[in-house]
């Protein structure tokens, strides 16, 4: 069966520190690759997707970024966090093809000082 | 720009009723539209979905109904338990691989 994990589960850093939140898939292959940001009170904000290794896609422009190394692992980065960017990060993955849904991680929760 | 939206941010239903949640969206290349089932501070579960080649799909409780020319699409919960008390969120995909999210209705099932 597939598995999704996502960590760390709860982080606090300073604002000017960078981030770095890691999501790997387990038992299947080239899925699509998602990471989403809830905002206090909002809804899921589309941030980034991935169809494969090194293709991302960029949803809406902000201080952050990310990568895809290898086929089942999705990387969110940041170089200067900015205390608008504390929220619940959640990554998903979908299977490449057809009318499938997705699943999703477990989130982190992000508190920006 | 919001393409799937749900406009009411929240939903209070006696428990044994009918419980309605709407969403509707801008995209007419979305032909694929599920609903998810939130709790704070975890990840969303899969609740259903429906293609747009169909315009009912049901499971169990939950039944998700289409409405193409609408645009609009709904899920109704029957009957409504307290445990279904929780943050239900619209999401709809189309030819591209963006799947896009509804701001979320949240719901409060009362005994």
């Amino acid at each position: 069966s597939q598995t999704i994990h996502q960590w760390p589960a709860t982080l606090v850093q300073p604002v000017g520190s960078p981030l770095s939140l890691e999501c790997t898939v387990e038992g299947t292959s080239n899925p699509n690759l998602y990471w989403y940001r809830q905002a206090a009170g909002r809804g899921l904000q589309l941030l980034f997707y991935s169809v494969g290794i090194g293709q991302i896609s960029s949803e809406v422009p902000q201080n952050l970024s990310a990568s895809r190394p290898q086929d089942r692992q999705f990387i969110l980065s940041s170089k200067k966090l900015l205390l608008s960017d504390s929220g619940f990060y959640l990554c998903a993955w979908r299977a490449g093809t057809g009318w499938t849904e997705a699943f999703f991680g477990q989130g982190t929760r992000l508190t920006v000082v | 720009d919001q393409q799937v939206k749900q406009n009411s941010p929240s939903l209070s239903v006696q428990e044994g009723r009918i419980s309605i949640l709407n969403c509707d969206y801008t995209n007419s290349m979305f032909d694929y539209f599920l609903w998810y089932k939130k709790y704070p501070a975890e990840g969303p579960t899969f609740l259903i979905s429906i293609s747009s080649i169909k315009d009912k799909n049901e499971d169990g409780r939950f039944t998700v109904f289409l409405n193409k020319s609408a645009k609009h699409l709904s899920l109704h919960i029957v009957p409504s338990q307290p445990g279904d008390s929780a943050v239900y969120f619209c999401a709809a995909i189309g030819s591209g691989y963006a799947l896009n999210f509804g701001k979320g209705t949240s719901l409060l099932v009362t005994p």
